[in-house]
């Protein structure tokens, strides 16, 4: 049975290019969740959605960050334009619920020049 | 907003000798949740705890939920190398949904 998948799995971009991140949640699961995680803040919150709809957006960094969900199989998290402070990992994870056990996905690393 | 402190940052063990890690939440908690991420990986979740005073086990591992559900712990009995890895805390809170992470603490296992 597949996990959360995420693309890419790695992104090395220069400052001020666009970045799209992807996700697919495990088949089933009407909750998704995108965090980022660095050494200095640790595993942050950005967005979650239930059912395909935002729910809490109150950790999304700035307007340069956006995410949607268009549908129950697909999620994206865009940073335009991104900078070097964006750099970290980001994982997206997803749950049967918004209070269940969330199930992370590999991360996408994410370097900015 | 809430916060979710863990303790210590980072522990370094021999190879059979017992660990712990703390986690208290500045709020009072519905449930809390531990999770593992070995290095390089993601975060994989252990256990959720959700009464007040609840112990689980789990092999060598033990999970601790305070009375005030605002505070909680996991310890590991004669660590192997196979537990380095960093250990997170996630809270949440009576009134929501949000999950919110403790720092973590990173275990180092020597042979």
């Amino acid at each position: 049975d597949a996990g959360v998948i995420q693309s890419p799995r790695h992104e090395v971009t220069e400052m001020g290019q666009e970045v799209t991140l992807r996700c697919k949640p495990i088949s089933g699961h009407n909750s998704l969740f995108w965090y980022r995680q660095t050494m200095m803040r640790g595993l942050e919150l950005l967005i979650y959605f239930n059912n395909n709809v935002p729910i809490d957006d109150s950790g999304m960094p700035e307007d340069r960050f956006s995410a949607k969900m268009p549908n129950a199989s697909f999620s994206t998290l865009k940073i335009q334009p991104s900078e070097p402070r964006d750099s970290a990992v980001y994982f997206c994870a997803s749950s049967f619920g918004t209070k269940e056990t969330q199930y992370f996905g590999p991360g996408t690393r994410l370097l900015v020049l | 907003g809430q916060q979710v402190m863990q303790i210590p940052q980072y522990q370094h063990v021999q190879e059979g000798e017992d660990f712990t890690t703390y986690c208290n939440s500045s709020t009072t908690l519905s449930n809390i949740q531990w999770y593992k991420q070995r290095p390089g990986g993601h975060p994989v979740f252990l256990i959720q705890l959700v009464k007040s005073g609840e112990v689980k086990k789990q092999k060598r591992l033990t999970f601790q939920f305070g009375e005030a559900k605002k505070n909680s712990s996991l310890h590991i009995t004669a660590t192997q190398t196979t537990d380095v890895g960093t250990y997170f805390c996630a809270g949440r809170e009576t009134s929501g949904s949000r999950l919110t992470f403790g720092e973590g603490t990173q275990l180092t296992v020597n042979p």
